[in-house]
């Protein structure tokens, strides 16, 4: 069964770093999202991509964070300079439109020391 | 923001018999509602969904119940197994005024099946 997959599926930063999150989502899939969970809170809606480019964001979303989709397969979030509060598994999820069920990936956890 | 609200955070119940997990929603815009279930260390899982024109969809040993007057609804498993144990997700979408996908989260509920 297709899947959406995730790298890395751990990574540790020190405040102030760069970090990238990769994503490769279900191949006849249109739509691109990216949300996170901070432990022991609810799944956050961060981000959501069509036709390369951002059809919507949450206000979570801020100027820290980017998203990119490379090439015909891959789709990334960045984080600029990560803070403290930026830990949190980060999920990716694809969808074949902009209606229906998403399908997520296994997260990336990152964690910001 | 709790416009998706899941107030029991746990429930427990015996091999076989039925779980019921509720969810509680207040954004009337709300048209598109589907049940995650997420193991430890996986994302979620779609389950289940359900349009706001319907009021019950069955897939199976899990049925979704919709009152949109109550703004409520509910996920059957009947009967339920071990393999059962979980967090269950309530998520809700509003595609009258957006088709981007984005989906609001409850809190979730730990779902425990005692064999």
């Amino acid at each position: 069964e297709p899947e959406v997959t995730q790298t890395p599926s751990h990574q540790v930063t020190q405040m102030g770093q760069e970090v990238i999150l990769r994503c490769v989502p279900i191949s006849n899939h249109l739509y691109f999202y990216w949300y996170r969970q901070i432990l022991g809170q609810k799944v956050e809606f961060l981000v959501s991509f069509y036709n390369n480019e951002i059809s919507e964001k949450s206000e979570i979303f801020d100027d820290q964070f980017s998203v990119e989709r490379p090439d015909g397969s891959n789709f990334t979030l960045k984080i600029r300079s990560t803070k403290l509060e930026d830990s949190a598994m980060y999920f990716c999820a694809s969808s074949e439109r902009g209606t229906g069920e998403l399908f997520f990936g296994e997260g990336s956890r990152l964690t910001v020391l | 923001d709790q416009q998706v609200k899941q107030n029991s955070p746990s429930l427990s119940v015996q091999e076989g018999r039925i779980s019921i997990l509720n969810c509680d929603y207040t954004n009337s815009m709300f048209d598109y509602f589907l049940w995650y279930k997420k193991y430890p260390a996986e994302g979620p899982t779609f389950l289940i969904s359900i349009s706001s024109i319907k009021d019950k969809n069955e897939d199976g040993r899990f049925t979704v119940f919709l009152n949109k007057s109550a703004k409520h609804l509910s996920l059957h498993i009947v009967p339920s197994q071990p393999g059962d144990s979980a967090v269950y997700f309530c998520a809700a979408s509003d595609h009258g005024s957006s088709n981007t996908g984005k989906l609001i989260f409850g809190q979730g509920t730990t779902l425990q099946v005692k064999p």
